[in-house]
C-alpha cells in the first residue's frame, strides 16, 4: 500500500543553517505531496504542496520539489529561524483523496 | 474565517466506556477527516466523510465509528475503550470530493485510564 517514509528526527540547528528533512514515498497512480507543520500546542497547518512530477512547491522560504524519479519530496529552507522550531510531516493523498502522513519530525533552532 | 473546531479540548475515560468527539468543519466544507495521533506514532488516518456519507476508513477495528450530520458536522465514537486509544484526535476538513487541500482543528486529546 502507499507509505510516506521521513527522516526521524529530531533535527538540531543553529539559526540560518539550511535545512533539509528527507521524505520519500511509495505510491501507485498519482498521489499529491503536502508538507504539514504543527507548531508547539498548535494544529497542523498546511506549509506547501505539489500535485504532480517536477512541481515545486513553496512558502515562507521553505520548498519541496515532487520528484518522481525518485519518489521523494524533500523540504529545504536555505536560512531557519528559531521560530521555524515545530514538528514537519510529509504526506501524499492518493488517487481516492485517502491521505497517508510520515511519523514526523521535529525541528529544534537554537538562537 | 472561522477554522476548524473540536469538542471537548480534553476528554478522561476509563477501560470499556466510549467516547464521543465532536469536529465542525469550516464553513462551506464537506469533506471531514478523522485521524489519530498516538505518541510517537505520527497521524494515522481514521476516516472520511463527505457530502454525509463514509468514504474511506483507515485501518481500525470496528469500535472506531462516526458520523456527519446535514450541517456537515461530524462525531467520532470510540466503543469499548483501551488504553491504547490514547491520543490527540485530529478532525479536518476541505471543499470536498476533489479538493486534497487540508485544514486541521486543534484537536481532542482523550486519556483512558
Amino acid at each position: 500500500g502507499d507509505s510516506v517514509t521521513q527522516m526521524e528526527g529530531p533535527v538540531t540547528l543553529s539559526e540560518e543553517a539550511f535545512l533539509t528533512i528527507n521524505c520519500t514515498y511509495t505510491a501507485t497512480g498519482y498521489p499529491s505531496l503536502f508538507w504539514y507543520v504543527q507548531y508547539p500546542g498548535e494544529g497542523l497547518q498546511l506549509l506547501l504542496k505539489a500535485t504532480k512530477a517536477d512541481d515545486k512547491g513553496s512558502n515562507k522560504g521553505f520548498e519541496a520539489t515532487y520528484r518522481k524519479e525518485t519518489t521523494s519530496f524533500h523540504l529545504e529552507k536555505g536560512s531557519v529561524q528559531v521560530s521555524d522550531s515545530a514538528v514537519y510531516f510529509c504526506a501524499l493523498s492518493d488517487d481516492f483523496n485517502k491521505f497517508y502522513f510520515g511519523s514526523g519530525t521535529k525541528l529544534n533552532v537554537k538562537p | 474565517e472561522a477554522g476548524v473546531t473540536q469538542s471537548p479540548t480534553h476528554l478522561i475515560k476509563t477501560r470499556g466506556q466510549q467516547a464521543t468527539l465532536r469536529c465542525s468543519p469550516i464553513s462551506g466544507h464537506t469533506s471531514v477527516y478523522w485521524y489519530q495521533q498516538a505518541l510517537g506514532l505520527g497521524l494515522q488516518f481514521l476516516l472520511w466523510y463527505d457530502e454525509g456519507e463514509e468514504r474511506n476508513r483507515g485501518n481500525f477495528p470496528p469500535r472506531f465509528s462516526g458520523r456527519q450530520f446535514p450541517n456537515y458536522s461530524s462525531e467520532l465514537n470510540v466503543n469499548a475503550l483501551e488504553l491504547e486509544d490514547s491520543a490527540l484526535y485530529l478532525c479536518a476538513s476541505s471543499l470536498g470530493d476533489g479538493y486534497n487541500e487540508q485544514f486541521f482543528g486543534p484537536g481532542t486529546r482523550l486519556t483512558v485510564l
